[in-house]
């Protein structure tokens, strides 16, 4: 299986901070890399696919880069709404697999 | 507007069967590829089965030979059989839609499965 790390767990900020998301892979997987937003009690929603591609109606303070083993998920200015658990999940082989999660928090 | 809504989920005896189901709408589950992921009480995400517009079905190990995905075309729904069943698939399990690049872009509520004795 291909193991996604995100770092950190968790994260303290305040709105209007630019907070940055980090996603390796344990191995290179192109540009395969997609990631959600989660809310309590609520599904997962889409942000970003192939690693840098908006998802339609997704704010534009959301941007994800990377490729290969090395990805990112940056918020440029953090609003009320943003503060959730953010996951990254590989979509280079059949068997996808998630990051374990990042909680955003309220400084 | 796409809608996903599963159902069947309950308490369950370990080694136990359930079935749950994903009816959809806005969506024709045979023309894509449909997929159902897990969530365990407090935990992280993880992929479980997809059935391709085609047909092929696919499982995670922890799955393999204990679940089998279907759908039923004429009802546009999405199933999925899970066979005996162990504490560790106690998880809250959503249908969902893949899109590009193997992402999922849409998803149901979800429904909890809990297996204890």
């Amino acid at each position: 299986d291909i193991q996604m790390t995100q770092s950190p767990s968790s994260l303290s900020a305040s709105v209007g901070d630019r907070v940055t998301i980090t996603c390796r892979a344990s191995q290179s997987i192109g540009i395969n890399v997609n990631w959600y937003q989660q809310k309590p009690g609520k599904a997962p929603k889409l942000l970003i696919f192939a690693a840098s591609t908006l998802y339609s109606g997704v704010p534009s303070r959301f941007s994800g880069s990377g490729s290969g083993t090395d990805f990112t998920l940056t918020v440029s200015s953090l609003q009320p709404e943003d503060f959730a658990i953010y996951y990254c999940q590989q979509s280079y082989n059949i068997f996808r697999t998630f990051g374990q999660g990042t909680k955003l928090e309220v400084k | 507007e796409v809608q996903l809504v599963e159902s069947g989920g309950g308490l369950m005896q370990p080694g136990g069967s359930l079935t749950l189901s994903c009816a959809a709408s806005g969506v024709t589950v045979s023309r894509f590829y449909m997929n159902w992921i897990r969530q365990s009480p407090g935990q992280g995400l993880e992929w479980v089965s997809v059935i391709y517009s085609g047909g092929d079905t696919y499982y995670a190990d922890s799955v393999k030979g204990r679940f089998t995905i279907s759908r039923d075309d004429s009802k546009n729904i999405l199933y999925l059989q899970m066979n005996s069943l162990r504490a560790d698939d106690t998880a809250v399990y959503y249908c969902t839609r893949q899109y590009s690049y193997g992402s999922f872009d849409q998803w149901g509520q979800g429904t909890l499965v809990t297996v204890s004795s």
